[in-house]
């Protein structure tokens, strides 16, 4: 069974651009997380899509959405990109709709921002 | 806000020492507690978790962890560590409320020398 899937695995962007990433669970999962990993904050919780529908969400500013689809694919998108957003963003699925389930990992999209 | 402490940074070990790596939250309410590990070049992945029941689980590759509500800890224990244990290791709480959100403490980098 193939894993979560991230695309792109890196990405350069410059100041005030935008970006949008893409994530495949893993066949059969319904619950898609994203979070933001740097060296100076750790793994912090962006959002959490369901059925296409936000159930969650983190302390991030608006510059930062998603959205799920049908087939359970999820996208991201940070608008007006600042230097501050260079990180690692992980997503992360779950098979049931059980609160706190196992989250299976991505290898995640390398964001840089100049 | 829930917050997670980890209190090693880096740790050093040779082959067959006890590990102990110590973990704390802050949460007042219900918590469901993890430990995700992330070995050099893979994805994080779940060691352990426990939700309720017996205060001390088993993982996989003999890793343990005790949950000791009074302090607000989830110590991760493995009695003899090999060198296939050089991972960085995350602890992390999540809450029946928060669905898949969850709360990453900054992680401790294991090296264990042969």
């Amino acid at each position: 069974k193939a894993g979560v899937t991230q695309t792109p695995r890196y990405l350069i962007k410059t100041r005030g651009q935008q970006v949008t990433l893409s994530c495949s669970p893993i066949s059969g999962h319904r619950s898609v997380s994203w979070y933001q990993q740097t060296p100076g904050q750790g793994l912090q919780f962006l959002f959490e899509y369901f059925s296409e529908t936000q159930r969650n969400k983190g302390n991030f500013p608006g510059r930062f959405s998603g959205r799920q689809f049908s087939n359970s694919r999820s996208e991201m998108n940070v608008s007006t990109l600042e230097l501050g957003d260079s990180a690692l963003y992980l997503c992360a699925s779950s098979l049931k709709e059980q609160r706190n389930e196992k989250l299976f990992f991505g290898s995640g999209t390398q964001l840089s921002v100049l | 806000a829930q917050s997670v402490s980890q209190h090693n940074h880096h740790v050093i070990l040779s082959e067959a020492a006890s590990l102990e790596l110590g973990c704390n939250y802050s949460y007042g309410g219900t918590v469901n507690l993890f430990w995700y590990v992330q070995y050099p070049g893979q994805h994080l992945q779940l060691l352990l978790k426990y939700f309720s029941g017996d205060p001390l689980v088993k993982g996989i590759k003999g890793f343990e962890a005790e949950f000791i509500k009074s302090k607000f800890s989830f110590n991760l224990r493995k009695p003899s560590v090999q060198w296939s244990d050089t991972a960085e290791y995350f602890c992390a709480v999540g809450w029946p409320e928060g669905y898949n959100k969850l709360i990453f403490g900054a992680g401790t980098r294991l090296a264990v020398h042969p």
